[in-house]
């Protein structure tokens, strides 16, 4: 597609449900990253993938979390039990190669834990 | 850990006017890139400018410039002639090898009429 996709744009979900988040990246980017972002504060990065792995996972909070990329294009970020604390927009980007050279990001989903 | 601090949590400038952002960082590394991002209301990150470390030259964007001073490890953005549309949130961001943006905690620019 011409941008990076997110879907949903919003999401309300109760606390200790299981919610989804996907990322539709630029055809042809090999890299994806996530990032979060709190009210208030610039993102912070959550997990990069080069291709179908996980190249660097350090920045997820707990092993609530977790991501994949199956087939090197979309990706989707899992959240189990949900807490109010993980209410925040999540950020996707890709880029062609090394991100230095560019990251375009999606518009994000602004999760919402009642 | 590599730091992003942006000391001015909001700016207002005159239209037609010119405002600077301020940005510092912490690294001991050499080789890496700095950017500028611009968040509008619909969430989405735009670039706005970038600069690699190893180049002396400051880059520019049509009425986007940087002051990129090394040394002091200062990164700052300049807007010229600043229009309505430049409102937004601004963020300074540092990226090396890791391939990990680092972002700074940004700055809310108001432009007035």
């Amino acid at each position: 597609g011409a941008g990076v996709s997110q879907t949903p744009s919003n999401k309300v979900t109760e606390k200790g449900k299981y919610v989804e988040l996907r990322c539709d990246p630029i055809s042809g980017h090999t890299a994806l990253y996530w990032y979060r972002q709190s009210l208030g504060q610039g993102p912070e990065f959550l997990i990069y993938f080069q291709g179908t792995g996980a190249a660097d996972d350090s920045g997820l909070p707990n092993d609530r979390f977790f991501a994949v990329r199956p087939e090197g294009s979309v990706s989707t970020l899992k959240i189990q039990r949900t807490e109010r604390g993980d209410s925040a927009v999540y950020l996707c980007a890709s880029s062609p190669g090394r991100g230095a050279y560019g990251y375009t990001f999606g518009s994000g989903t602004r999760l919402t834990v009642v | 850990a590599q730091t992003v601090t942006q000391s001015q949590p909001e700016m207002s400038v005159q239209e037609a006017e010119t405002v600077t952002l301020s940005c510092t960082y912490d690294t001991s590394e050499s080789d890496y890139y700095l950017f500028w991002y611009k968040q509008p209301p619909s969430r989405q990150m735009i670039l706005v400018i970038r600069q690699e470390a190893y180049k002396q030259q400051n880059a520019t964007e049509n009425r986007f410039s940087v002051n990129f001073q090394k040394a002091a490890k200062s990164f700052s953005l300049k807007i010229s002639d600043s229009q309505l549309g430049d409102a937004a949130m601004y963020f300074c961001a540092y990226v090396e090898r890791s391939e990990k943006l680092v972002f700074g905690k940004g700055t809310k620019l108001t432009v007035n009429p």
